[in-house]
């Protein structure tokens, strides 16, 4: 149990187009979701915690009108790259808040590799 | 602010021989810490938390508060631990309730 899904697993955008990645939680709901950044070889960063129904709250450093997040229901939270450019190109990766019993764990996706041209 | 240092960024060692992962962090509350793993091509999972004590796959990592580590152990590494080490520090209560933070990844490569 507790699967999280990711999709698309990898896209090729071109610069300046907006790019929507879903992630959903698959055998449970999860009121919260987080997204994280991943650079080759290096550490994930936090980008924006996600909670069903309100506002994200965006990490420092991170533009909210750039990387817009929608956490609709209970399964499905998407996260947009509006505008793309290269240096948008990295791994994305969500993660979800357990089920009751298990709400101290992370479950993560499998993550979506975005590479802008 | 939270931190969580992980010194090394490579760390090589022979099947058979003992293993050790360092976590240092730095955290003003009480920390919870745990150990995440990713092999090769799959997602991120968790290998194990200080809250439960438990020995995972033979790994064992004790939260020694006085010297602010959580480094992660295991007497006999095998050739399937070889993959990207996580430590990361959950926050406590409040609107941060839940949020993780990483360190930076030690690569553990297990030679036969």
């Amino acid at each position: 149990g507790a699967v999280v899904s990711q999709h698309p697993s990898w896209v090729i955008c071109k610069s300046g187009t907006s790019v929507k990645i879903e992630c959903r939680s698959l055998d449970f709901q999860a009121t919260t979701m987080f997204w994280y950044r991943q650079f080759p070889k290096q550490s994930l960063m936090l980008m924006a915690t996600s909670n069903e129904g309100s506002k994200a709250t965006y990490e420092q450093g991170v533009e909210k009108d750039k990387f817009l997040i929608n956490h609709a229901s209970l399964t499905l939270s998407t996260l947009t790259v509006t505008s793309a450019h290269p240096e948008d190109s990295s791994f994305y990766i969500c993660s979800a808040r357990g089920p009751a019993s298990f709400t101290d764990t992370q479950y993560f996706g499998p993550g979506t590799r975005l590479t802008v041209l | 602010a939270q931190r969580v240092t992980q010194p090394e960024k490579l760390l090589s060692v022979f099947k058979g021989a003992p293993v050790e992962l360092k976590c240092n962090y730095s955290y003003s509350g009480s920390p919870e810490l745990f150990w995440y793993v990713q092999y090769s091509r799959q997602r991120l999972q968790l290998l194990l938390r200080h809250i439960s004590r438990e020995s995972i796959k033979g790994f064992t990592a004790d939260l020694n508060k006085g010297e602010t580590s959580f480094h992660l152990k295991k007497p006999f590494a095998q050739e399937e631990d070889s993959a990207m080490y996580y430590c990361a520090l959950r926050e406590g209560g409040g609107t941060s309730y839940g949020k993780l933070t990483f360190g930076q990844g030690t690569i553990l490569t297990v030679h036969p």
